[in-house]
């Protein structure tokens, strides 16, 4: 049972435009919500995060988006560049696992910027 | 130099192997984590450990163990290795006062044969 699904295993966007990666997730007792970008080779690196509360978090080129009645989240990259292209793998926690470091992870999203 | 390390980055090993994979950290934080990677799978969680006298399973614990021999160093065991548990294996740190993994090192990809 996949609680957390990234549905799209690739994407491909030109340098300068909008990236748009998507997350969609079925347990509502989620309540925190986290992105992160993998380089091949290196872990994962924390990129941005969005509790329930709120519907958008925005950090320098990325943002992200909640929307909870239909259980998805999105993160937006404006404008796109090449050093972006990675995997992206977004994450959720549940309300219970605050205190845990367990999270659900999605299966990622590669995402290649061409220049 | 990396503020989270992983050795052996690679290894190799035959099933009924006992291995051990080891994680350091120089960002002096308390909790740190260890999960696993599959494809098609994202991260889970093997264990996770909030100070040096705190250590609890995580989602996927079984056949595995670990050490918490300073706050710095946290090492995983597989005790008897099988094939299943060829993957690849992310340790993690947290800031003070979060409880999300934010800091991975760069991973050992272990193949049990």
């Amino acid at each position: 049972d996949q609680q957390v699904k990234q549905n799209s295993p690739s994407l491909s966007v030109q340098e300068g435009r909008i990236s748009i990666l998507n997350c969609d997730y079925t347990n509502s007792m989620f309540d925190y919500f986290l992105w992160y970008k993998k380089y091949p080779a290196e872990g994962p690196t924390f990129l941005i995060s969005i509790s329930s509360i709120k519907d958008k978090n925005e950090d320098g080129r990325f943002t992200v988006f909640l929307n909870k009645s239909a259980k998805h989240l999105s993160l937006h990259i404006v404008p796109s560049q090449p050093g972006d292209s990675a995997v992206y793998f977004c994450a959720a926690r549940t309300y219970g696992s605050s205190n845990t470091g367990k999270l659900i992870f999605g299966q990622g999203t590669t995402l290649q910027v061409k220049p | 130099d990396a503020d989270v390390t992983q050795t052996p980055r690679n290894r190799i090993t035959k099933t009924g192997k006992r291995i051990m994979l080891e994680c350091s950290q120089t960002k002096g934080h308390d909790r740190m984590y260890w999960y696993r990677q599959d494809p098609g799978l994202g991260l889970r969680l093997i264990y996770y450990s909030f100070d040096v006298k705190d250590i609890n399973k995580g989602e996927i614990s079984d056949g595995y163990s670990v050490s918490r021999q300073a706050q710095a160093k946290f090492s995983l065991s597989l005790e008897s290795a099988i094939p299943n548990q060829t993957a690849l294996y992310f340790c993690a740190t947290s800031d003070p006062g979060s409880s999300q993994p934010q800091h991975f090192g760069d991973g050992t990809r272990l193949s049990i044969l």
